[in-house]
């Protein structure tokens, strides 16, 4: 089956320690993309890239950093450097970038929660 | 700055009614996304539109440019289309089209 992996589902973690959360996708697309999602607000971009070896910041890129050495694969780094973050992180992915139409496919989540 | 608001923040429904979701957006865009995030966080696209109406089963979608709105309409609501529906403008971020979401929908129908 084709789609998105996000593992793990619940992480929790002390602060002042960095954790990489992981996204997988088998669905070929070139782009992939790092969302945050918060009680109250609309999905925020943290980084998103569209090939293999590139990636921009998105609109909340500090405290985070990203890799993406592979097609399939697209981890996200929450640095102790974030200063709130506990929340909802989603990873999508689409065919391209460009173009208005380019669906996103959503992981499952990984919720992260700092104690 | 592009500013994307939905209103009602929530909903609550019995089974069987008509439910509209309404998507206003500040700038100018190139498509509308609609999505369903259920329970457990999982996100689904719906529909991408940038003119007139689109239907998928009990779903419809509007979108009036001129008045920079979008409806998503449930016609004969279920239970089992409990869940948060979230709108989406595509807009031009230079060579890339990037999505702003707005806050979400909490749709709850009863039995």
């Amino acid at each position: 089956d084709g789609g998105i992996t996000q593992s793990p589902k619940y992480l929790f973690r002390k602060e002042g320690q960095n954790v990489t959360l992981s996204c997988e996708q088998n669905l070929n697309h070139d782009a992939m993309y790092w969302y945050r999602q918060d009680p109250g607000q609309g999905l925020r971009l943290i980084y998103y890239s569209q090939i293999v070896n590139d990636f921009q910041k998105g609109d909340i890129a500090e405290g985070y950093s990203v890799s993406r050495e592979k097609k399939e694969s697209f981890p996200l780094t929450v640095t102790s450097a974030q200063k709130n973050p506990t929340a909802f992180y989603l990873c999508a992915s689409s065919i391209w970038l460009a173009g208005p139409y380019n669906e996103q496919f959503f992981g499952p989540g990984t919720r992260l929660t700092v104690l | 700055k592009n500013e994307v608001e939905q209103s009602p923040q929530n909903l609550t429904a019995q089974e069987g009614e008509f439910i509209t979701i309404n998507c206003s957006y500040s700038v100018g865009i190139s498509a509308l996304h609609w999505l369903q995030q259920h329970p457990g966080g999982g996100i689904v696209s719906l529909f991408m539109l940038s003119s007139g109406k689109k239907k998928h089963g009990r779903l419809i979608a509007t979108i009036n440019i001129q008045e920079k709105h979008s409806s998503l309409h449930i016609t004969a609501s279920h239970p089992r289309d409990s869940a948060v529906y979230i709108c989406a403008d595509a807009n031009s971020g230079g060579s890339n089209y990037k999505l702003t979401f707005g806050k979400g929908t909490l749709l709850t129908v009863n039995p």
